[in-house]
């Protein structure tokens, strides 16, 4: 199966700071997503991104399939856009490998 | 819309009693869905896609007598943890992608705690 290797796995920083989180993969993939999982557990879906670029308020999101990594972007981080970040990759029909995560604090 | 629920939310049992966990996909149709398990500060793992009026299939390493999984409906499926025991605590989700499309929606897990 696929590996997924998400980066950094630790990051710390201010409010109002800007952040990039990237996910590599191992092989081809026709559905990429990215989550934010909430402190109760709750997988939020950020984006469905298995190509292109796509813009949802202060985040983003860039895969380029044909180099096999996806980045997410958040812009003036909030302290509520603490929690940890997985990304994950499937064949299509298939269920999703997961990365590892990062785990993002942003102090106030 | 793309809502998926679980029931229940959280559940303590003895350990050797069975526990049955529910995956509902509220406003759309899932001829298939996925569990996962997720130990404390860890990603999470496929255990088994599981596929309305069909076996399920497990990943390796996964026990299917032990993980027993029933897609009954369209909106229904089930996974029964049978003989439980400390090792199997853990926090279980599953996620169905809408008929036809690849994007997967995530239930909001169930919290199992063997004593």
């Amino acid at each position: 199966g696929i590996q997924v290797e998400q980066s950094p796995p630790d990051l710390i920083l201010q409010e109002g700071a800007n952040s990039t989180l990237r996910c590599n993969f191992s092989d081809s993939v026709n559905n990429l997503q990215w989550f934010h999982q909430n402190p109760w557990g709750q997988l939020i879906n950020l984006f469905y991104i298995p190509s292109g670029t796509k813009q949802n308020g202060r985040l983003s999101a860039t895969t380029v399939a044909t180099e096999r990594y996806s980045l997410l972007y958040i812009s003036s981080s909030q302290t509520t856009d603490s929690g940890v970040y997985f990304c994950a990759g499937g064949g299509g029909a298939d269920g999703l490998t997961f990365g590892k995560g990062t785990h993002l604090i942003i102090q106030p | 819309g793309a809502v998926v629920s679980q029931h229940p939310s959280r559940v303590i049992c003895k350990s050797g009693t069975s526990v049955k966990i529910e995956c509902r996909s509220l406003d759309f149709q899932a001829t298939t869905m996925f569990w996962y398990r997720q130990f404390p500060k860890q990603s999470l793992m496929l255990m088994a896609t599981s596929n309305e009026g069909s076996k399920a299939t497990y990943e390796q390493g996964v026990e299917k007598d032990k993980f027993l999984i029933n897609h009954a409906s369209l909106t229904l499926s089930t996974l029964t943890v049978t003989s439980a025991h400390p090792e199997d605590s853990s926090f279980y989700i599953c996620s169905a992608p809408q008929t036809g499309r690849h994007e997967q929606y995530f239930g909001p897990g169930t919290r199992l705690t063997v004593t």
